[in-house]
């Protein structure tokens, strides 16, 4: 069965370093894979998605995600964090459905808490 | 700008008070979604549909109905609600289940059953 896992509830950083956030996947065939990012009190934005091609994908806000096939991951990844970064990330993929309908499979999130 | 309108943002409603939650969209997409948002849960998909009339269970169907009469438009039914249904409450459309776009999401709809 496809899967998506977020194995951290919170990842702390502080501005102007780096950041990750990571996320595995479990998808039979080729993955179509999406991180979307929540404010407070809204709905989901759309960042970034991965379909075919580059594994280096390039989104919204200055982020990217690096797809691994190997390691089945695709993690979320930005140089240089911002506190208007802090936010619930969501990592989502596309499952394909009988009738060639398809459904995205969230993560159970990662809050970004940037610090001053 | 493209969109999709939730209703309401906060209910309040007492256990067994029938809630309709409308969601309209204005990108002329085929798909349409509802899913419940709760914390350490992620996402998780009550009802779909990929075209009027039609309408798919999710992963959690259970306590909920839906309708979509026309294309623009998707309502999820809670029937009689229960403090379990407690949640926030997403809508999201797709262009087509045919091409590997993502979703648009509106701005949710949170539910507190007393």
């Amino acid at each position: 069965a496809q899967s998506v896992a977020q194995p951290e509830d919170q990842v702390n950083v502080a501005e102007g370093n780096p950041l990750t956030v990571k996320c595995t996947y479990s998808v039979s065939g080729n993955p179509y894979l999406f991180w979307y990012v929540q404010y407070p009190n809204r709905g989901l934005q759309f960042l970034l998605k991965y379909i075919t091609g580059d594994n280096l994908v390039k989104g919204s806000y200055g982020f990217e995600a690096e797809f691994n096939k190997s390691q089945t991951s695709f993690h979320l990844k930005k140089p240089s964090a911002l506190v208007s970064d802090s936010a619930l990330y969501f990592c989502a993929v596309r499952s394909v459905l009988s009738g060639g309908y398809n459904k995205l499979i969230f993560g159970a999130g990662t809050r970004l808490a940037v610090h001053p | 700008d493209v969109k999709v309108t939730q209703s309401s943002r906060y209910l309040v409603k007492r256990t067994g008070e029938k809630v309709f939650l409308e969601c309209v969209q204005d990108m002329d997409h085929e798909n349409m979604f509802w899913y419940r948002q709760d914390p350490g849960l992620g996402l998780r998909l009550i009802y779909f549909s990929y075209d009027v009339k039609m309408k798919e269970k999710g992963d959690i169907p259970e306590g909920y109905s839906v309708s979509r009469e026309k294309k623009e438009r998707f309502s999820l039914i809670l029937e009689s609600t229960s403090t379990n249904q407690t949640s926030m409450y997403l809508c999201a459309s797709s262009l087509s289940h045919r091409t590997g776009g993502g979703y648009t999401f509106g701005s949710g709809t949170r539910l507190t059953v007393v």
